[in-house]
């Protein structure tokens, strides 16, 4: 069964960096786009980082963009996401899940991993 | 960006209710809307895309309608395990992204 399966987060402190895999089976991972959606302690889902099955396509949020970077590695059926210039504000549980219909919509979730940002 | 508005923000109701969640968008997303389900601790599940389909598996107790900016999801009649966060998500073509609504949540009264 298709399952995704995050890992890396921790307490980090502000400025400091931090890379999240995210390990998938079940299913044939290239051939799927994959996204990155943060969620902050009792907030909304915020959507964070696009790629395509290759790794060719990829767009990030504007909240993001410029600090984290999104890649795969097909081989290894690993996703990551590379966190940079870390703020409080980027305190949340990050997921990753698999995207269809052009990789927009989200229909298998990780359990996430809680990234905590603090002095 | 395209902002997502969802209403109400609590919806209390009782198990067999049918309950009503809408969802409005700041501009058009022709009919590029989900709807997802959060249960505290879990990660959220997809209901329904492009605005009506049902996801595999999901009970056809849920249904989705709408275009343009006016989006509804219902549920025909409360189950004990439907009472959960409810977030409805757009993709847009350009700027390539998406974003969600700030959910309701589905109380028992």
């Amino acid at each position: 069964q298709v399952q995704l399966v995050e890992s890396g987060g921790g307490l980090v402190k502000p400025g400091g960096s931090l890379r999240l895999p995210c390990a998938a089976s079940g299913f044939t991972f290239s051939d799927y786009y994959m996204n990155w959606v943060r969620q902050a302690p009792g907030k909304g889902l915020e959507w964070i980082a696009y790629i395509s099955g290759s790794g060719h396509t990829i767009y990030y949020a504007d909240s993001v963009k410029g600090r984290f970077t999104i890649s795969r590695d097909n081989a290894k059926d690993l996703l990551y996401l590379q966190m940079n210039s870390l703020r409080a504000q980027d305190t949340a549980v990050y997921f990753c899940a698999r995207g269809v219909r052009s990789g927009w919509y989200f229909d298998y979730w990780g359990q996430g991993t809680l990234v905590a940002v603090s002095s | 960006e395209i902002v997502l508005t969802q209403s109400p923000a609590t919806l209390s109701l009782s198990p067999g209710e049918r309950a009503t969640l809408s969802c409005r968008a700041s501009q058009s997303v022709s009919a590029y809307l989900a709807w997802y389900q959060q249960k505290p601790g879990q990660a959220p599940r997809l209901l329904i895309y492009d605005a009506s389909n049902r996801a595999p598996g999901i009970p056809a107790r849920f249904s989705g309608s709408g275009s343009g900016t006016d989006f509804t999801l219902t549920i025909r009649s409360l189950e004990p395990e439907d009472f959960a966060v409810y977030y409805c998500q757009q993709r847009s073509n350009w700027p390539p992204g998406l974003t969600f609504g700030g959910g309701t949540k589905v109380e028992i009264k």
